[in-house]
């Protein structure tokens, strides 16, 4: 069955480091999104990704947040500089372009960033 | 921002009963509800879905009740079984397959034997 795919499953960084959250999509979806938890927190909504541009993004997606197709498999979360806060689990999602508009949204495993 | 709630955190149910999970949301804009299972260390994964059009959808041992008028759903599991035993979310989009998901609190549930 395919499945989203996140790498890496745990990364520690330093406040005020840059990191790179990645994930390759479900190959025929063509919505992707970023959610995140932070720990004992419900799920939350950072950002939607269609035609290779921003669809929607919440207040917790500010300026220090980008997300990136580089090639047409992977997509990708930046954070520019870490800040304590920012430590959380990050969840990939896609989903595909359905007759009627719905559809559900499918999740990876996540990332588990640690902000030290 | 509690558009969507999850009232109960946690519920423990013997093998073999019925399980109850309760969700009510705020927003009457939302057309569309879905509910995930979780796993610690996992990402949420789909069980099952409603459109606003329908007040019940079934998959199996999982039906899905939307009541409109009091913005409430719940996911019933029959016969519920051990393997059921994670954390159950609820969440919410506006219409549109591109639109973010609101997600509830959660709610733990355990099977026991």
């Amino acid at each position: 069955e395919p499945e989203v795919t996140q790498t890496p499953s745990h990364q520690v960084t330093q406040m005020g480091q840059e990191v790179i959250l990645r994930c390759v999509p479900i190959s025929n979806h063509l919505y992707f999104y970023w959610y995140r938890q932070i720990l004992g927190q419900k799920v939350e909504f950072l950002v939607s990704f269609y035609n290779n541009e921003i669809s929607e993004k919440s207040e917790i997606f500010d300026d220090q947040f980008s997300v990136e197709r580089p090639d047409g498999s992977n997509f990708t979360l930046k954070i520019r500089s870490t800040k304590l806060e920012d430590s959380a689990m990050y969840f990939c999602a896609s989903s595909e372009a359905r007759t009627g508009g719905l559809t559900e949204a499918f999740f990876g495993q996540g990332t588990r960033l640690t902000v030290v | 921002d509690q558009q969507v709630k999850q009232n109960s955190p946690s519920l423990s149910v013997q093998e073999g009963r019925i399980s109850i999970l309760n969700c009510d949301y705020t927003n009457s804009m939302f057309d569309y509800f879905l509910w995930y299972k979780k796993y610690p260390a996992e990402g949420p994964t789909f069980l099952i879905s409603i459109s606003s059009i329908k007040d019940k959808n079934e998959d199996g041992r999982f039906t899905v009740f939307l009541n409109k008028s009091a913005k409430h759903l719940s996911l019933h599991i029959v016969p519920s079984q051990p393997g059921d035993s994670a954390v159950y979310f609820c969440a919410a989009s506006l219409a549109g397959t591109a639109s973010k998901l609101t997600f509830g609190t959660g709610t733990r549930l355990q099977v026991t034997l």
